[in-house]
């Protein structure tokens, strides 16, 4: 059984373009989360998807965007990158439980804005 | 707001030894708190969950403890090993769908 998948591995990119990230949930998952993670900090929340809707959302602004597909995989769109953009950004998927929501990660994208 | 304290020192201890980290939190009161474990360059892993009504949860070598009158929840590892140098990361119920970490502890066990 596939744990969570992300593509691409590692990506640079220059100040205001646009980048896409994927994610592959782990089988039987149906909610995804992203996190952008920053060198020495925990994972900060961005949003979560479930029902191909966004149902909460961090402190983000609107260039971050997300979408949830029918077989739940989920894109992260970040556009107008900014230098402060760069960070390790992680998937996370889950089964939506009243009891608990225990995530599992994937490996994370690395993005490095020039 | 919500606030999440976990040791912003690296811990250093002898392998054999017990480690102890600790979660604080403040401005809320989570139905359950998650312990994390991440490797440089990777995602965290999830390793405990611990409820409200729960003083104490083990797994092998591992123990977590809650106590919400303090707002702590604290993390051991006993008979450490060099393999379990990690950052690890406390994650606190907010009551809606959305994850806060603390910036986690990184702790380094020698052999």
């Amino acid at each position: 059984d596939a744990g969570v998948t992300q593509s691409p591995t590692h990506l640079i990119k220059t100040r205001g373009q646009q980048v896409t990230l994927r994610c592959s949930p782990k089988s039987g998952h149906d909610t995804v989360s992203w996190y952008q993670q920053a060198l020495g900090q925990g994972p900060q929340f961005i949003f979560q998807y479930y029902e191909e809707e966004e149902r909460q959302r961090g402190n983000f602004p609107d260039r971050f965007s997300g979408h949830q597909f029918p077989n739940y995989s989920s894109e992260l769109n970040v556009n107008a990158l900014l230098l402060g953009d760069s960070a390790l950004y992680l998937c996370a998927s889950s089964f939506w439980t009243s009891g608990g929501d225990t995530q599992y990660f994937g490996p994370g994208t690395r993005l490095t804005v020039l | 707001s919500q606030k999440i304290e976990q040791n912003s020192e690296a811990l250093n201890i002898q392998e054999g030894k017990t480690a102890t980290l600790t979660c604080n939190y403040t401005n809320y009161s989570p139905a359950y708190l998650q312990w994390y474990r991440q490797d440089p360059g990777r995602g965290p892993v999830f390793l405990l969950l611990i409820r409200e009504n729960e003083k104490e949860k083990r797994k092998e070598r591992l123990k977590v403890t809650f106590d919400t009158t303090l707002k702590q929840s604290l993390f051991h590892i006993t008979a450490s090993q060099p393999a379990d140098s990690a950052t690890y990361l406390c994650a606190p119920d907010t009551g809606g769908f959305k994850t806060i970490f603390g910036a986690g502890t990184r702790l380094f066990v020698k052999a």
